[in-house]
């Protein structure tokens, strides 16, 4: 089985600051990983994933997360946020060969950036 | 629009009521998942089809849950007997497999209050 730890339930930030969510995983299998976002009173995105090849992904809203496998983590990264970037994040992780591919998501991490 | 719709939206029941929830997947997508998130927890997997066939169900699907996909398009939900402690938000996903990974696409979920 695959677990999801988020280390931080809220992060507040003010607007054009870095920031950073971190995600760590556990798995004894190889696996695929995600970021998910979810504004307020909407469904979840997928925001970037993590399958194969390069360990650095981008999205194309500036987020980046890389992915560590000594250190079984997936944090996310963005050098510079906005108002607009205030949501609830998910890491999750599926196996790569769960047939499903169901997704195991950590609690969420709340970010809540302000001018 | 055509992605993945959820109904009802809200619904409120008495303990011990029979409640059912439809998912409409992307038209094309044969595979679908549902998923129950609690207030303050990433979303947890529930089940998934592919097709018509129901492939695997997660020890969180009691004997109250039962999951439908009769002619592999269309998705329902049923809980028999709620309990308060069936109070979450009931999201659905959807996926094409072709292969490999495949994204999931999220509906904006059903919330369901079990007073």
């Amino acid at each position: 089985a695959q677990s999801v730890t988020q280390l931080d339930s809220q992060v507040p930030v003010f607007e054009e600051a870095p920031v950073e969510l971190r995600c760590n995983y556990s798995s004894s299998v190889s696996v695929y990983l995600f970021w998910y976002v979810q504004y307020p009173n909407q469904g979840l995105q997928l925001l970037l994933k993590y399958l194969s090849g390069s360990t650095l992904v981008e999205s194309i809203n500036g987020f980046e997360a890389e992915f560590n496998k000594s250190q079984t983590s997936f944090h996310l990264r963005k050098p510079s946020v906005h108002i607009s970037d205030t949501a609830e994040y998910f890491c999750a992780v599926s196996a790569r060969r769960d047939s499903g591919y169901a997704l195991n998501f950590g609690k969420g991490t709340s970010l809540l950036v302000t001018p | 629009d055509t992605g993945v719709s959820q109904d009802p939206r809200h619904k409120i029941t008495k303990r011990g009521q029979n409640v059912t929830f439809r998912c409409d997947p992307i038209s094309e997508h044969n595979r679908l998942y549902w998923y129950r998130q609690t207030l303050g927890q990433g979303p947890e997997f529930l089940t998934y089809f592919q097709n018509e066939a129901q492939l695997e169900k997660s020890r969180l699907l009691s004997d109250r849950f039962s999951a439908e996909r009769p002619k592999g398009s269309f998705s329902t939900l049923e809980i028999q007997r709620t309990e308060q402690g069936d109070s979450a938000m009931y999201l659905c996903a959807s996926s094409l497999r072709q292969g490999g990974y495949n994204e999931q696409f999220f509906g904006p979920g059903t919330r369901l209050t079990v007073l």
